[in-house]
């Protein structure tokens, strides 16, 4: 099945400093999504980016889709946005089966 | 407000006493879905519906049943549960076809079976 990889898997920010999280996806997909859950268990989506980009205040995407990933940009970074961010991939297979990356840890520090 | 709503919120249980975790949403949503989150692991779909009456399994199906009989509702039932299903579950909505857009999530259900 299709492998869904992100990296890197934990990080460490001083508040104000920026990131690229990225996703890395081993087969053809209709969709990719990208969620944060924060540090209380709560998943929230961030973006809904099957291709293209996107941006949402100091968060943006950005799916290429015909290479396989896509990228998650966090831009002067606060403590608010600590917590795990996961991608999820729908796989081009006939299927419509949900498919999570591991996760990247983020930790931003006062 | 959009929701999805799950219920109980935390539970402990014992082995082979049959449960049920409740999930609504009140978007109209088409697709839902069942996942269980274990540390290093991620999140792992088990079970999802792509409308009334049409249900699929996920990656990790066995142990587990649902229903979907009207479209608001989804319930997770675990009709003999063991300790290896403990776990924090979570029910997700989302529209599909031409109107699909990003998932919603409800609040988990973290499930301890002793």
């Amino acid at each position: 099945g299709i492998q869904v990889e992100q990296s890197p898997p934990d990080l460490i920010l001083q508040e104000g400093a920026n990131s690229t999280l990225r996703c890395n996806f081993s087969d053809s997909v209709n969709n990719l999504q990208w969620f944060h859950q924060n540090p209380w268990g709560q998943l929230i989506n961030l973006f809904y980016i099957p291709s293209g980009t996107k941006q949402n205040g100091r968060l943006s995407a950005t799916t290429v889709a015909t290479e396989r990933y896509s990228l998650l940009y966090i831009s002067s970074s606060q403590t608010t946005d600590s917590g795990v961010y996961f991608c999820a991939v729908e796989p081009d297979t006939g299927g419509f089966k949900t498919i999570f990356g591991a996760g990247t840890r983020l930790f931003v520090k006062a | 407000e959009a929701q999805v709503t799950q219920n109980p919120r935390y539970l402990i249980t014992v082995t082979g006493k049959k449960l049920t975790v409740t999930c609504s949403q009140n978007m109209n949503h088409e697709y839902m879905s069942w996942y269980r989150q274990d540390p290093g692991l991620g999140l792992r779909q088990i079970y999802y519906s792509m409308n009334v009456e049409v249900t699929d399994k996920g990656d990790v199906p066995e142990g587990y049943k649902v229903s979907r009989k009207e479209k608001r509702n989804f319930p997770l039932i675990l009709e003999s549960p063991s300790p290896n299903q403990t776990s924090l579950y979570f029910c997700a909505s989302s529209p599909y076809g031409q109107g699909r857009t990003e998932a919603f999530f409800g609040q988990g259900t973290r499930l301890t079976v002793v």
